[in-house]
Protein backbone atom coordinates (compact mmCIF):
# COMPACT_ATOMS: atom_id res chain seq x y z
CA UNK A 1 0.00 0.00 0.00
CA UNK A 2 1.21 3.54 -0.80
CA UNK A 3 1.41 6.19 2.21
CA UNK A 4 1.78 9.48 1.15
CA UNK A 5 3.14 12.46 4.36
CA UNK A 6 3.18 15.82 4.40
CA UNK A 7 4.63 16.92 7.42
CA UNK A 8 3.22 20.13 7.50
CA UNK A 9 0.02 20.78 8.77
CA UNK A 10 0.06 25.09 8.58
CA UNK A 11 2.30 27.09 6.85
CA UNK A 12 1.82 31.07 6.33
CA UNK A 13 3.99 33.20 3.55
CA UNK A 14 4.02 37.28 2.45
CA UNK A 15 2.54 38.20 -0.53
CA UNK A 16 5.10 38.06 -3.33
CA UNK A 17 7.33 35.63 -1.53
CA UNK A 18 8.26 32.26 -2.16
CA UNK A 19 6.91 29.28 -0.37
CA UNK A 20 7.98 25.24 -0.20
CA UNK A 21 5.65 22.85 0.68
CA UNK A 22 7.01 19.02 1.52
CA UNK A 23 5.91 16.16 0.31
CA UNK A 24 7.04 12.55 0.67
CA UNK A 25 5.68 8.84 -0.37
CA UNK A 26 6.13 5.72 0.50
CA UNK A 27 5.77 3.30 -2.55
CA UNK A 28 7.22 -0.10 -4.35
CA UNK A 29 6.07 1.01 -7.52
CA UNK A 30 8.42 2.17 -10.38
CA UNK A 31 5.26 3.75 -12.12
CA UNK A 32 3.01 6.65 -10.47
CA UNK A 33 1.79 10.05 -11.27
CA UNK A 34 2.23 12.17 -8.06
CA UNK A 35 -0.44 15.83 -7.78
CA UNK A 36 -0.95 18.60 -5.87
CA UNK A 37 -4.11 19.63 -5.54
CA UNK A 38 -5.14 22.75 -4.03
CA UNK A 39 -9.06 22.78 -1.87
CA UNK A 40 -9.45 26.91 -1.39
CA UNK A 41 -11.93 27.63 1.30
CA UNK A 42 -15.15 27.09 -0.91
CA UNK A 43 -14.48 22.97 -0.79
CA UNK A 44 -13.58 23.08 -4.55
CA UNK A 45 -10.63 20.48 -5.19
CA UNK A 46 -8.09 22.01 -7.86
CA UNK A 47 -5.77 20.25 -9.67
CA UNK A 48 -1.95 22.33 -9.07
CA UNK A 49 0.56 20.45 -10.89
CA UNK A 50 1.15 16.54 -12.19
CA UNK A 51 4.24 14.81 -12.58
CA UNK A 52 4.57 11.51 -14.27
CA UNK A 53 7.58 9.40 -12.47
CA UNK A 54 8.99 8.08 -15.41
CA UNK A 55 10.04 11.91 -16.46
CA UNK A 56 12.95 13.35 -14.58
CA UNK A 57 12.32 16.63 -15.96
CA UNK A 58 10.43 18.85 -12.71
CA UNK A 59 6.99 19.69 -13.52
CA UNK A 60 6.00 23.48 -14.04
CA UNK A 61 2.45 25.66 -14.21
CA UNK A 62 3.16 28.95 -13.91
CA UNK A 63 3.85 30.35 -10.40
CA UNK A 64 4.02 26.25 -9.65
CA UNK A 65 6.83 24.15 -10.01
CA UNK A 66 7.95 21.10 -8.27
CA UNK A 67 10.92 19.11 -7.01
CA UNK A 68 10.95 15.39 -7.86
CA UNK A 69 13.20 13.71 -5.70
CA UNK A 70 12.51 9.91 -6.99
CA UNK A 71 15.09 7.89 -4.54
CA UNK A 72 13.89 10.16 -2.02
CA UNK A 73 10.20 9.83 -2.38
CA UNK A 74 10.27 13.58 -2.02
CA UNK A 75 8.05 15.88 -4.23
CA UNK A 76 7.79 19.09 -2.67
CA UNK A 77 5.98 22.08 -4.50
CA UNK A 78 7.41 25.57 -4.54
CA UNK A 79 4.98 28.66 -4.85
CA UNK A 80 6.71 31.43 -6.20
CA UNK A 81 5.17 35.24 -5.92
CA UNK A 82 3.09 33.86 -3.09
CA UNK A 83 -0.63 35.88 -3.90
CA UNK A 84 -3.90 36.04 -1.74
CA UNK A 85 -5.89 33.33 -3.69
CA UNK A 86 -2.97 30.67 -2.77
CA UNK A 87 -4.78 30.62 0.65
CA UNK A 88 -5.66 27.09 0.90
CA UNK A 89 -5.10 23.50 1.49
CA UNK A 90 -2.65 21.77 -0.31
CA UNK A 91 -3.26 18.21 -0.67
CA UNK A 92 -0.11 16.17 -2.40
CA UNK A 93 -1.82 12.74 -3.83
CA UNK A 94 0.11 9.53 -5.26
CA UNK A 95 -1.58 7.36 -8.14
CA UNK A 96 0.18 3.87 -9.17
CA UNK A 97 0.81 2.92 -12.79
CA UNK A 98 -0.94 0.19 -12.76
CA UNK A 99 -1.08 -2.66 -16.00
CA UNK A 100 -4.57 -2.49 -15.37
CA UNK A 101 -6.23 0.80 -16.17
CA UNK A 102 -7.89 2.54 -13.08
CA UNK A 103 -7.89 5.66 -10.88
CA UNK A 104 -7.45 6.02 -7.16
CA UNK A 105 -5.90 9.08 -6.13
CA UNK A 106 -3.64 8.67 -2.48
CA UNK A 107 -3.45 11.58 -1.00
CA UNK A 108 -1.32 13.01 2.27
CA UNK A 109 -2.72 14.98 5.11
CA UNK A 110 -2.32 18.36 3.58
CA UNK A 111 -0.86 21.64 4.46
CA UNK A 112 -3.00 24.75 5.25
CA UNK A 113 -1.29 27.62 3.60
CA UNK A 114 -1.96 31.08 4.59
CA UNK A 115 -1.14 33.82 2.27
CA UNK A 116 -0.47 37.48 4.45
CA UNK A 117 -0.99 40.56 2.53
CA UNK B 1 -17.99 22.99 -20.29
CA UNK B 2 -19.74 22.03 -17.16
CA UNK B 3 -17.92 21.07 -14.42
CA UNK B 4 -18.35 18.29 -12.31
CA UNK B 5 -21.93 18.72 -10.00
CA UNK B 6 -22.77 16.54 -7.19
CA UNK B 7 -26.41 16.80 -5.41
CA UNK B 8 -27.49 17.77 -3.27
CA UNK B 9 -25.03 20.25 -1.63
CA UNK B 10 -26.20 19.78 1.57
CA UNK B 11 -27.78 16.81 3.81
CA UNK B 12 -28.99 16.24 7.40
CA UNK B 13 -29.92 12.70 7.97
CA UNK B 14 -30.27 10.48 11.50
CA UNK B 15 -28.21 7.36 12.64
CA UNK B 16 -29.91 4.41 10.84
CA UNK B 17 -31.31 6.09 7.97
CA UNK B 18 -30.01 5.57 4.28
CA UNK B 19 -28.94 8.69 1.63
CA UNK B 20 -28.12 8.45 -2.17
CA UNK B 21 -25.42 10.97 -3.57
CA UNK B 22 -25.64 11.80 -7.06
CA UNK B 23 -22.77 13.14 -9.42
CA UNK B 24 -22.97 14.06 -12.86
CA UNK B 25 -18.98 14.28 -14.63
CA UNK B 26 -18.30 16.62 -17.40
CA UNK B 27 -19.35 15.89 -20.46
CA UNK B 28 -18.26 13.17 -22.33
CA UNK B 29 -16.14 12.04 -18.56
CA UNK B 30 -16.54 8.24 -18.36
CA UNK B 31 -14.88 7.69 -15.06
CA UNK B 32 -16.08 8.39 -11.92
CA UNK B 33 -14.24 8.59 -8.56
CA UNK B 34 -15.31 9.11 -4.81
CA UNK B 35 -13.85 9.92 -1.89
CA UNK B 36 -14.96 10.27 1.34
CA UNK B 37 -12.98 13.63 3.68
CA UNK B 38 -13.01 13.71 7.45
CA UNK B 39 -10.71 15.92 9.42
CA UNK B 40 -9.83 12.86 11.59
CA UNK B 41 -9.14 10.44 8.36
CA UNK B 42 -8.50 13.05 5.37
CA UNK B 43 -9.35 12.57 1.95
CA UNK B 44 -10.12 8.52 2.12
CA UNK B 45 -11.31 6.77 -1.70
CA UNK B 46 -13.95 5.05 -1.90
CA UNK B 47 -14.61 3.21 -5.14
CA UNK B 48 -14.45 4.50 -8.94
CA UNK B 49 -16.80 3.38 -11.93
CA UNK B 50 -15.78 3.25 -15.40
CA UNK B 51 -18.37 2.06 -18.22
CA UNK B 52 -21.16 1.31 -15.66
CA UNK B 53 -18.60 -1.23 -14.10
CA UNK B 54 -17.05 -0.96 -10.59
CA UNK B 55 -12.97 -0.83 -10.97
CA UNK B 56 -11.56 0.05 -7.92
CA UNK B 57 -12.76 -0.13 -4.22
CA UNK B 58 -11.71 1.28 -1.49
CA UNK B 59 -11.10 0.46 2.34
CA UNK B 60 -14.90 1.16 3.53
CA UNK B 61 -17.66 -1.45 4.40
CA UNK B 62 -20.04 -2.95 2.53
CA UNK B 63 -23.16 -0.12 3.83
CA UNK B 64 -21.16 1.87 1.09
CA UNK B 65 -22.41 1.48 -2.45
CA UNK B 66 -22.43 3.09 -5.20
CA UNK B 67 -23.50 2.62 -9.67
CA UNK B 68 -22.58 4.43 -12.93
CA UNK B 69 -25.39 4.71 -15.83
CA UNK B 70 -24.97 4.71 -19.20
CA UNK B 71 -24.72 8.65 -19.20
CA UNK B 72 -21.73 8.24 -16.59
CA UNK B 73 -23.20 9.95 -14.07
CA UNK B 74 -22.89 8.34 -10.87
CA UNK B 75 -24.88 8.09 -7.14
CA UNK B 76 -23.19 6.71 -3.74
CA UNK B 77 -25.33 5.12 -1.21
CA UNK B 78 -24.59 4.83 2.37
CA UNK B 79 -27.14 2.79 4.59
CA UNK B 80 -27.79 2.34 7.50
CA UNK B 81 -25.91 5.67 8.81
CA UNK B 82 -23.39 6.09 11.69
CA UNK B 83 -22.38 9.08 13.66
CA UNK B 84 -18.79 8.95 11.50
CA UNK B 85 -20.22 8.62 8.06
CA UNK B 86 -20.31 12.42 8.46
CA UNK B 87 -18.04 14.17 6.13
CA UNK B 88 -17.75 16.25 2.95
CA UNK B 89 -18.11 13.62 -0.10
CA UNK B 90 -16.68 14.32 -3.65
CA UNK B 91 -16.85 12.86 -6.64
CA UNK B 92 -14.44 13.39 -9.35
CA UNK B 93 -14.41 12.52 -13.21
CA UNK B 94 -11.47 12.02 -16.10
CA UNK B 95 -11.76 11.02 -19.37
CA UNK B 96 -10.71 8.07 -20.37
CA UNK B 97 -10.62 6.56 -16.81
CA UNK B 98 -6.43 5.79 -17.63
CA UNK B 99 -3.81 5.93 -14.97
CA UNK B 100 -2.77 9.60 -14.81
CA UNK B 101 -5.84 10.67 -16.08
CA UNK B 102 -6.38 13.97 -13.96
CA UNK B 103 -9.23 13.59 -11.96
CA UNK B 104 -11.89 17.12 -11.96
CA UNK B 105 -13.16 17.25 -8.83
CA UNK B 106 -17.05 18.10 -7.89
CA UNK B 107 -17.84 20.73 -5.03
CA UNK B 108 -18.90 18.11 -2.81
CA UNK B 109 -22.17 16.98 -0.72
CA UNK B 110 -21.67 17.59 3.21
CA UNK B 111 -23.56 14.97 5.09
CA UNK B 112 -24.46 15.55 8.48
CA UNK B 113 -25.42 12.41 10.22
CA UNK B 114 -27.57 13.22 14.09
Amino acid sequence: AQTVTQSQPEMSVQEAETVTLSCTYDTSENNYYLFWYKQPPSRQMILVIRQEAYKQQNATENRFSVNFQKAAKSFSLKISDSQLGDTAMYFCAFMKRPNNAGNMLTFGGGTRLMVKP
Amino acid sequence: KAGVTQTPRYLIKTRGQQVTLSCSPISGHRSVSWYQQTPGQGLQFLFEYFSETQRNKGNFPGRFSGRQFSNSRSEMNVSTLELGDSALYLCASSLSGRAGDTQYFGPGTRLTVL
